[in-house]
């Protein structure tokens, strides 16, 4: 079973930032975060992970909670191609065992 | 570089028939996962390897199913029978597992749509 809760869906207007949220209290100390998304009919693609710290690339911010049970993906300038259905994941890294679960559908509106 | 690459894209057969599908990781990956998705179940993990070795197989449902990682660029998936619940699309994806647990993403393919009717 996925280690992780989140929302079925979201709405985000265009241009607005998009915050998803997610619920891991059960992650273990050395186990990251990982956010992927998967538009329509397409594989996952990886957007970011972090263990502890705030993470930040061109893609998407990370903010970790500091006893690390929850984490928000922050889109910060959502636009109509970010719509897709995002998936909060924790596991130990690359080469190990990663479930996912249902995610967030997220609808960015014009 | 090319990412994971699928083959074939679609595939479409008749119930019984063998079916295989084949995945190219990317080069350097040691880590490969093969993931079935379906609107019912979504997506499921089927079987991974680590340096060409299968480690956990306990998501491939039945028999008819058979992964082999002959060597580091190359995976196969074979369904024999197929049945009609097979229909799915089947995803690749490939990872580096690093002993210093730096946290690397996983890397997917475009993805088999499989078809069996």
């Amino acid at each position: 079973d996925a280690k992780t809760t989140q929302p079925p869906s979201m709405d985000c207007a265009e241009g607005r930032a998009a915050n998803l949220p997610c619920n891991h209290s059960t992650i273990s100390g050395n186990e990251y975060v990982y956010w992927y998304r998967q538009i329509h009919s397409q594989g996952p693609q990886y957007i970011i992970h972090g263990l502890k710290n705030n993470e930040t690339n061109e893609m998407a911010s990370l903010i970790i909670t500091e006893d690390r049970k929850s984490s928000t993906l922050i889109l910060p300038h959502a636009t109509l191609r970010d719509t897709a259905v995002y998936y909060c994941i924790v596991n130990l890294g690359g080469g190990f065992k990663t479930i996912f679960g249902a995610g967030t559908r997220l609808f960015v509106k014009a | 570089d090319a990412g994971v690459i699928q083959s074939p894209r679609h595939e479409v057969t008749e119930m019984g028939q063998e079916v295989t599908l084949r995945c190219k990781p990317i080069s350097g990956h040691n880590s490969l996962f093969w993931y079935r998705q379906t609107m019912m179940r979504g997506l499921e993990l089927l079987i991974y390897f680590n340096n060409n070795v299968p480690i956990d197989d306990s998501g491939m449902p039945e028999d008819r199913f058979s992964a082999k990682m002959p060597n580091a660029s190359f995976s196969t998936l074979k369904i024999q029978p197929s049945e009609p619940r097979d229909s799915a699309v089947y995803f690749c994806a490939s990872s580096l597992m690093d002993r210093r647990a730096l946290g690397y993403g996983y890397t997917f393919g475009s993805g088999t749509r499989l078809t069996v009717v």
